[in-house]
């Protein structure tokens, strides 16, 4: 079994649509969760990041933690063109600077004008 | 915020010859940086660890006397890919962290294609 499980899609959505990505994993000793957002052939950009379990908001953007069921989401409201992109959803048990982060897959998301 | 600069951000070289690929820290300082790999539409696949000072610590798999790892400075670390193979073409990613901040800095990546 894989460490983060990811549904790598590919997800083609109508602008404006809400969006819902998610993540599986197996360690229970992740603490800190991250969503990040990767155009083609750029480096990922962080957008959310939470710690433990919980919601927290970012405009347009929701990332949900459930640590008891091993799952995290992240949401998109109204989402635009500009959200086509891949999003890895990242997580690490450690909050320092030599705290390995762990990337799942990736789900490679188009939005339709 | 942080930034992280990665350069070149596109190589192509012929087999068997090495390539160096640099990670800078731009307003902070990094004692760890990690270099990832990144097949396309594939994930990140941590690589290595990157610590000043000190000889990197290498993921199961990845062959340190191939994937040379330098980090001279506080800002700077090196990846060399030594006698690089058609296989070896991949996009490889550097990150670090700046202390206090939440999440991973990434470079832009640099495109390495062996011909």
């Amino acid at each position: 079994q894989k460490e983060v499980e990811q549904d790598p899609g590919p997800l083609s959505v109508p602008e404006g649509a809400i969006v819902s990505l998610n993540c599986t994993y197996s360690n229970s000793a992740f603490q800190y969760f991250m969503w990040y957002r990767q155009y083609s052939r750029k480096g990922p950009e962080l957008l959310m990041y939470t710690y433990s379990s919980g919601n927290k908001e970012d405009g347009r953007f929701t990332a949900q933690v459930d640590k008891s069921s091993k799952y995290i989401s992240l949401f998109i409201r109204d989402s635009q063109p500009s959200d086509s992109a891949t999003y890895l959803c990242a997580m690490s048990w450690g909050e320092t600077s030599y705290d390995k982060v762990i990337f799942g897959p990736g789900t490679s998301l188009s939005v339709i004008p | 915020g942080a930034v992280v600069s990665q350069h070149p951000s596109w190589v192509i070289c012929k087999s068997g010859t090495s390539v160096k690929i640099e990670c800078r820290s731009l307003d902070f300082q990094a004692t760890t940086m990690f270099w990832y790999r990144q097949f396309p539409k594939q994930s990140l696949m941590l690589m290595a660890t990157s610590n000043e000072g000190s000889k990197a610590t290498y993921e199961q798999g990845v062959e340190k006397d191939k994937f040379l790892i330098n980090h001279a400075s506080l800002t700077l670390s090196t990846l060399t890919v030594t006698s690089a193979h058609p296989e070896d073409s991949s996009f490889y990613i550097c990150s670090a962290r700046e202390e206090g901040l939440r999440g991973y800095t990434f470079g832009s990546g640099t495109r390495l294609t062996v011909v």
